[in-house]
């Protein structure tokens, strides 16, 4: 059964203070892994997909990596409006298109 | 990125009566659309699986009497809850998949039965 497990559940930062967010997960077999950001009362918003171990992708002050167990979502210098909830998901290889999500890491940033 | 709309963004109804919740895709067609749940502090929970003219598939344990879902056209997909109790509150977010990965989301619809 493919397993996603995201820490720390919870995470207060001051402004500009750089950290990691972690998602560790076993599938049989990755099509894809997916970083999302969801802010209260809102549906997620894509922000990163990778495929192999060794890919980074980068946007803004966020930076994605990937290795063959976990998954980091990289916050450099964070600002208050990155506060939100961060999900990480992935979808095996195979016939399915069902995404398995993690619980997903509350991130506060205070200014 | 590709768009996907849901409407309404909120509603409130009484007890006993039923509620559509609509998902378009704005931007692309999609012969498979997805219905999540998500309670607060929780992650996403898939409840089906709707399928450009077929039956949905239900995951284990939703109730598809309760929860209709018709996805009549290549962009829009409707969830209908049925005879809503307050249980029934919650809210509810609709993905597809724009011809290729990854899966993009509907805003959401916040569902309170009172």
């Amino acid at each position: 059964e493919d397993q996603v497990t995201q820490s720390p559940e919870a995470l207060r930062l001051q402004e500009g203070e750089s950290s990691s967010l972690n998602c560790s997960y076993t599938v049989s077999g990755l099509r894809g892994l997916f970083w999302y950001r969801q802010d209260p009362g809102k549906g997620p918003e894509f922000l990163f997909t990778l495929y192999s171990a060794g890919e980074e992708k980068e946007k803004e002050r966020l930076k994605a990596t990937l290795t063959k167990k976990e998954s980091f979502l990289h916050i450099t210098a964070p600002k208050p409006e990155d506060s939100a909830t961060y999900l990480c998901a992935v979808l095996p290889s195979g016939g399915s298109y069902i995404p398995t999500f993690g619980r997903g890491t509350s991130l506060i940033v205070h200014p | 990125g590709a768009v996907v709309s849901q409407h309404p963004s909120w509603v409130i109804c009484k007890s006993g009566t039923s509620v559509k919740i609509e998902c378009r895709s704005l931007d692309f067609q999609a012969t498979t659309m997805f219905w999540y749940r998500q309670f607060p502090k929780q992650s996403l929970m898939l409840m089906a699986t709707s399928n450009e003219g077929s039956k949905a598939t239900y995951e284990q344990g939703v109730e598809k009497d309760k929860f209709l879902i018709n996805h009549a056209s290549l962009t829009l997909s409707t969830l209908t809850v049925t005879s809503a109790h307050p249980e029934d509150s919650s809210f509810y977010i609709c993905s597809a998949y724009p011809g290729g990965l990854p899966a993009f989301f509907g805003q959401g619809t916040r569902l309170t039965v009172v």
